[in-house]
């Protein structure tokens, strides 16, 4: 059980397209999903933390702007990197929060703008 | 401010090799500590789950143990599949993580 998946696994695209990344989780109901971000041989930072039916919130420095996101369902987020630009390129990664306290990550989006 | 460490950073060990590895941390609201592996370019998996002080559990050749300020994740005998980073997070609503432990068995 916890299976959290993520979708695409890879993208490659052109500076100032934008990029939508899909979050789900497969077997249980998730209130509460988060966004990371992930450079090489770093530790997880936190994007922002979204909730189901309301605005994501977001960490500092984060522009909401940049990367928006919805969580339209119970076992759905999205996070869309808009006008995305080479220095966005990092590997971003889900998780969803089950009814205890822990969170389970999803596979990771490795993101690269050329 | 709420800081995780983990120590050491890296570690080389032997096949069979038993060790431990640390995770200290000052955290204004604990709800729990957690326990995460991740394999290069994957996304964390989880491992364990402690609440209280003086909580263990155990996975395989994994243990994880907690006190007021600091948690050991024990790995007893391993293989070289349990080469990976080893992530510690606490937390409330927000988890944070440390940088990990990168672990690395030989053959």
């Amino acid at each position: 059980g916890a299976v959290v998946s993520q979708h695409p696994s890879r993208v490659i695209c052109k500076s100032g397209t934008s990029v939508k990344i899909e979050c789900r989780s497969l077997d249980f109901q998730a209130t509460t999903m988060f966004w990371y971000r992930q450079f090489p041989k770093q530790s997880l930072m936190l994007m922002a933390t979204s909730n189901e039916g309301s605005k994501a919130t977001y960490e500092q420095g984060v522009e909401k702007d940049k990367f928006l996101i919805n969580h339209a369902s119970l076992t759905l987020s999205t996070l869309t990197v808009t006008s995305a630009h080479p220095e966005d390129s990092s590997f971003y990664i889900c998780s969803a929060r089950d009814q205890g306290d822990t969170q389970y990550f999803g596979p990771g989006t490795r993101l690269t703008v050329l | 401010e709420d800081q995780v460490t983990q120590s050491p950073e890296a570690l080389r060990l032997q096949e069979g090799e038993s060790s431990s590895l640390n995770c200290s941390y000052t955290v204004s609201g604990l709800r729990g500590l957690f326990w995460y592996r991740q394999d290069p370019g994957k996304g964390p998996e989880f491992l364990f789950t402690l609440y209280s002080a003086g909580e263990e559990k155990e996975k395989e050749r994994l243990k994880a143990t907690l006190t007021k300020k600091e948690s050991f994740l024990h790995i007893t005998a391993p293989k070289p599949e349990d080469s990976a980073t080893y992530l510690c997070a606490v937390g409330d609503d927000k988890i944070i993580f440390g940088k990990g432990t990168r672990l690395h068995i030989l053959p």
